[in-house]
């Protein structure tokens, strides 16, 4: 099984729908995070989360939130999604690289890619 | 700021060659740096992890070498295959939240 597991992969939804991405990690990591990657912008942090009661805005939060469930769970969504929205999102995880066997590696999940129509 | 810059951005060679990707950064604070690779539409795979104190890490054909002094980090890819066809990423962690992501470097290697 995948260390970082994204729902859904892909999604086509219309203006103005609200949609949940999800994101489960089995890493045991506190740090989550959720990027969007558009062509040639490279990856752009929209929302980060220490723990389940640490969520902090990144650099694009304005029209997306996110929840953070448990330790392994930290969900996006997009209340009322609009066209400017379609592209790839990414779930992360860290680990903080100060407890022992914990190196800091980032690792991915798969994607999740939106269209917004 | 730090800043990442990976030269070349584009990259063409022939299966078999040796080559070398380059990472420069801006500011020597760095916690660790880690190397990626994906796939066009895929998400990204870890392929090397070298901590602030380390000089180098090997995974198979792969080498990853940092100088924190010059800024510099190189992966090194031996005997090229086809099949390493991708956009290469590193990513450099200051060891607080935030990661920064390299412009990267689109491989092709050519059968």
């Amino acid at each position: 099984d995948a260390d970082v597991t994204q729902t859904p992969r892909n999604r086509i939804t219309k203006t103005g729908k609200r949609i949940m991405l999800e994101c489960s990690q089995t890493k045991g990591h506190d740090r989550m995070y959720w990027y969007r990657q558009d062509p040639g912008l490279g990856l752009r942090l929209i929302y980060y989360s220490f723990d389940v009661k640490d969520i902090n805005k990144g650099e694009i939060s304005d029209g997306y939130s996110v929840s953070r469930q448990a330790q392994a769970k930290f969900s996006l969504s997009l209340e009322s999604a609009i066209p400017n929205q379609t592209a790839l999102y990414f779930c992360a995880t860290g680990g903080t690289g100060r407890l022992a066997g914990d190196t800091g590696e980032l690792f991915f999940g798969e994607g999740s890619r939106l269209t917004v129509l | 700021k730090q800043e990442v810059t990976q030269i070349p951005a584009a990259l063409s060679v022939p299966e078999g060659e040796n080559l070398v990707l380059n990472c420069s950064f801006t500011d020597s604070a760095i916690y660790n740096l880690q190397w990626f690779r994906q796939d066009p539409g895929k998400g990204l795979t870890s392929l090397l992890l070298i901590q602030s104190s380390q000089r180098e890490q090997t995974s198979g054909r792969l080498n990853a070498s940092l100088d924190k002094s010059s800024g510099r980090s190189t992966l090194y890819i031996a005997a090229s295959q086809p099949g390493d066809s991708a956009t290469y990423l590193c990513v450099l962690s200051s060891g607080t939240y935030k990661y920064i992501f390299g412009t990267g470097t689109r491989l092709k290697v050519l059968a």
